[in-house]
């Protein structure tokens, strides 16, 4: 079974810098998807960014971006100038049949 | 973009009653569909995926009993919660799948459930 681990329970971040979160994953799977959501307090499940592993090049969304080693089996996150609604949880996910979360990370944006 | 409904939002109920949490997509067809449950402040656990007209696929140390789970139409989902116990209090949260292999997973907003 793939297995997901976000290592940092929980991040803080100054309103404008770059922070980054990080996921490794483990899988025999050649073929998947990786995902990171944003649940903020309201609970609501909000994708962020998307990642197939058949390609190479880095995913990238606005601020958010992706930093994808599938030789290594990483995913980090990186946010770029930080505002205070960025404050959730984040959520790594993979998926081949069915989606599988890490744990979390919980992401304060200070001011 | 493609909309999940889940309802209803939140519930409360009795030890020892059942409760019906629906999950709908709106504007698309969903051969599959996901439970999570989620406890405060953990991650979604998968509990089981269901596929249109067939059985649900559970995951270990789900009861199956307990959680039944339809997917009767392409567009709808139930899980029920049978005989409820206060350990089942918990954030329940469907996804549905669009048809194609690799397309993406869209959420519910999810169902808080109380068992008083």
């Amino acid at each position: 079974a793939q297995t997901v681990t976000q290592s940092q329970p929980e991040m803080s971040v100054q309103e404008a810098e770059t922070v980054t979160l990080s996921c490794t994953y483990d899988t025999s799977e050649n073929n998947y998807y990786l995902f990171w959501y944003k649940q903020p307090p309201s609970r609501q499940m909000i994708l962020v960014i998307r990642q197939e592993a058949y390609k190479q090049q880095n995913a990238t969304e606005n601020r958010f971006s992706v930093n994808f080693q599938k030789a290594a089996k990483s995913f980090s996150l990186k946010i770029s100038d930080s505002q205070l609604g960025d404050t959730a949880m984040y959520f790594c996910a993979f998926m081949n049949l069915d989606m599988r979360f890490g744990a979390g990370t919980r992401l304060t944006v200070k001011p | 973009g493609a909309v999940v409904s889940q309802h209803p939002s939140w519930v409360i109920c009795k030890s020892g009653t059942s409760v019906k949490i629906e999950c709908r997509s709106l504007d698309f067809q969903a051969t599959t569909m996901f439970w999570y449950r989620q406890f405060p402040k953990q991650s979604l656990m998968l509990m089981a995926t269901s596929n249109e007209g067939s059985k649900a696929t559970y995951e270990q140390g789900v009861e199956k009993d307990k959680f039944l789970i339809n997917h009767a139409s392409l567009t709808l989902s139930t899980l029920t919660v049978t005989s409820a116990h206060p350990e089942d209090s918990s954030f329940y949260i469907c996804s549905a799948k669009e048809t194609g292999n690799w397309s993406p997973l869209h959420f519910g907003n999810g169902t808080r459930l109380t068992v008083t």
